[in-house]
């Protein structure tokens, strides 16, 4: 059980675009959800903390504009890189919360801005 | 703001050999927890310890929660390389956190044959 998703797992773009990645949680609901980012060899980066139904907290120095976060439904959230640029490539995991501080993570999407 | 201090970083030793990692506060948590990362994918949770003085096995992997619940450690028996991967402790402290795990900075873990 408690299985989650991302999609998609690698993805490269243009300077300039728009990126959407999916996490979903499949066999449970999550009341709450978060976006991580995470450099080589280092740990995780919380980025914003998602509850469904109302705005995403972000995480000091991320930029809310920059990182756009839906979370539509208890199995869903997205996390949309606006404008990507080199900078923003990275590793991003997803991972969703059932309640009591468990935390299932994603399998992460590796993002690449040319 | 809450920091969970992960050491070592880097430990690279061979296969059969015994291994600790630890992971320090000066605070309180409700529970912490061990993930194990291997490149290119998402952390797997090993285990949970909520109290005191815990201890856990997992196969040749003991985990044990401080009794002050401020501290962990995370010991491997007899070393194998697929034992190899990033480990991660994270706290949480429950409350108004609404969920949100405090991360160590991470132990890369290398065994080799």
């Amino acid at each position: 059980g408690a299985v989650v998703s991302q999609h998609p797992s690698w993805v490269i773009c243009k300077s300039g675009t728009s990126v959407k990645i999916e996490c979903r949680s499949l066999d449970f609901q999550a009341t709450t959800m978060f976006w991580y980012r995470q450099f080589p060899k280092q740990s995780l980066m919380l980025m914003a903390t998602s509850n469904e139904g109302s705005k995403a907290t972000y995480e000091q120095g991320v930029e809310k504009d920059k990182f756009l976060i839906n979370h539509a439904s208890l199995t869903l959230s997205t996390l949309t890189v606006t404008s990507a640029h080199p900078e923003d490539s990275s590793f991003y995991i997803c991972s969703a919360s059932p309640g009591a501080g468990t935390q299932y993570f994603g399998p992460g999407t590796r993002l690449l801005v040319l | 703001t809450q920091l969970l201090e992960q050491s070592p970083q880097f430990l690279s030793i061979q296969e059969g050999e015994n291994l600790t990692v630890y992971c320090n506060s000066s605070s309180v948590f409700s529970s912490l927890q061990w993930y194990r990362q291997e490149p290119g994918e998402g952390p797997v949770l090993l285990v949970t310890v909520v109290t005191g003085g815990e201890v856990k096995k997992l196969k040749r992997l003991t985990f044990q929660f401080g009794d002050a619940r401020k501290d962990s450690s995370l010991h491997i028996t007899a070393a194998q390389p697929g034992d190899t991967g990033l480990y991660l402790c994270a706290g949480f402290s429950g409350g108004t956190s609404y969920g949100k795990l405090t991360f160590g900075q991470g132990t890369i873990l290398t065994v080799h044959p």
